[in-house]
């Protein structure tokens, strides 16, 4: 089965400069990545996904690479806020769509500092 | 985007006792819902993946008679754990989705504590 492996498991950066969190897969079925937030006792909720066919995407902020060949995939967020601390997660699926399963990275705890 | 409403959001139960959690889909039918599990500073673990109308389909290793689901409706999906132990202790989350529909939504999550 698929296995997605995240890192770095936490992150620090000063409020302002770029933050990098990189994902590695397995399957090279997958054709679907999303990346969640979690804030502390909530659900995750989506931020940014990219499929396969597309090389990276952006909104606002935030932005996401893939490279299919290599399998891994990256969120970049820009101009980091302090309401940017949370927990992110990383996440593979076969499917083209998001409403199948879904492998999870094991998450990275980002802390932005004032 | 569409909402999965999770009940209750924090139980505590004694060991031995069984815990109903509730997911509903409030702005529309959910033919699918996947339940999670996650421990503290861990990923989520897929639990069982529920169709609306059928038997849930259990991963491997995940006791189908302590993690009873039932999807008898559109709108509903609920997961009890019986005879609860300490160890049971976590995270609960749904995710519903339905056909046709790009995307799953998740719930609040249930912060289960076994006491």
């Amino acid at each position: 089965g698929e296995n997605v492996e995240q890192h770095p498991s936490t992150l620090s950066v000063q409020e302002g400069d770029s933050a990098v969190i990189k994902c590695t897969y397995s399957d090279s079925a997958s054709n679907y990545f999303p990346w969640y937030k979690q804030e502390l006792g909530k659900g995750p909720q989506l931020i940014i996904d990219i499929r396969s066919n597309v090389g990276e995407k952006k909104d606002q902020r935030i932005a996401v690479t893939l490279n299919k060949t290599a399998k891994h995939f990256s969120l970049h967020i820009t101009e980091t806020q302090p309401e940017d601390s949370a927990v992110y997660f990383c996440a593979a699926s076969a499917s083209n769509f998001g409403n199948e399963k879904l492998t999870f990275g094991t998450g990275t705890r980002l802390t932005i500092i004032p | 985007g569409a909402v999965v409403s999770q009940h209750p959001s924090w139980v505590i139960c004694k060991s031995g006792t069984s815990v109903k959690i509730e997911c509903r889909s409030l702005d529309f039918q959910a033919t699918t819902m996947f339940w999670y599990r996650q421990f503290p500073k861990q990923s989520l673990m897929l639990m069982a993946t529920s169709n609306e109308g059928s038997k849930a389909t259990y991963e491997q290793g995940v006791e189908k008679d302590k993690f009873l689901i039932n999807h008898a409706s559109l709108t509903l999906s609920t997961l009890t754990v019986t005879s609860a132990h300490p160890e049971d202790s976590s995270f609960y989350i749904c995710r519903g989705t339905t056909r046709g529909l790009d995307e799953a939504f998740f719930g609040q999550g249930t912060r289960l504590t076994v006491v």
